[in-house]
């Protein structure tokens, strides 16, 4: 059973254009709403983090949205760039395990030129 | 700052042969995590240790994995005997506390079991 699901498996959208990467998760017992980008070849990095006592959250052209009532999350990428192009993964976990993580399936974003 | 460090970046071993992966996580991070990415599927948690010691070993696939960390530095995960379904990119994580510091991950070891 997966608790976190994330869509789409994969996006291409043009340069400048706006990625959204959903995400929706079953335990509401979940704190902490991690959003990670990995390039090929590379780890997972932390790119941004959300609570569950705001509805968003903004670093710079990333934005997280939050919606307690209806367990979801979504990533938002402002005037995406080929740079951009990765792999970016969803998570969940509950604050009192820390790196315990349950991620989501992962979305391969393409930014054409 | 050195990153967390894996060894072998790849690993190719046959059926029913042994493989041990290392981590080094960032010194002076207590918390040492071990994932694992099956193809196209979810990056799953495997095992945490908190020093030496295993906090929690809930994710570990089976008894044919065993997982070590002696001394709470660097980690070994043994894989024996390997089958084929073990194939995938295990990574592995560090961080200093259970609260709010984010995990570091290495850049993983790809197996693939033939």
């Amino acid at each position: 059973q997966q608790q976190v699901k994330q869509s789409p498996q994969s996006l291409i959208v043009q340069k400048g254009g706006i990625s959204i990467i959903n995400c929706a998760y079953e335990n509401t017992a979940f704190d902490y709403f991690p959003w990670y980008q990995q390039f090929p070849g590379k780890g997972p990095a932390l790119l941004i983090a959300i609570r569950p006592d705001v509805s968003e959250k903004k670093e710079g052209r990333f934005t997280i949205s939050f919606n307690k009532s209806a367990k979801q999350f979504s990533l938002h990428i402002m005037d995406s760039q080929p740079g951009d192009s990765a792999t970016y993964f969803c998570a969940a976990t509950k604050n009192n395990q820390g790196g315990k993580l349950i991620f989501g399936q992962g979305t391969e974003l393409s930014v054409k030129p | 700052e050195a990153g967390v460090t894996q060894f072998p970046s790849h690993s190719v071993i046959e059926k029913g042969q042994t493989v041990t992966l290392r981590c080094d996580p960032i010194s002076g991070h207590d918390n040492l995590y071990w994932y694992r990415r099956v193809m196209g599927k979810e990056i799953k948690f495997l095992l945490h240790f908190v020093k030496e010691s295993k906090q929690d070993e809930s994710g570990m696939p089976n008894n044919r994995f065993l997982a070590e960390r002696t001394g709470g530095t660097y980690s070994t995960l043994k894989v024996q005997p390997a089958e084929l379904e073990d194939s995938g990119v295990y990574f592995c994580a560090s961080s200093q506390d259970l609260r709010g510091s984010p995990l570091h991950f290495g850049n993983g070891t790809r197996l693939t079991v033939t």
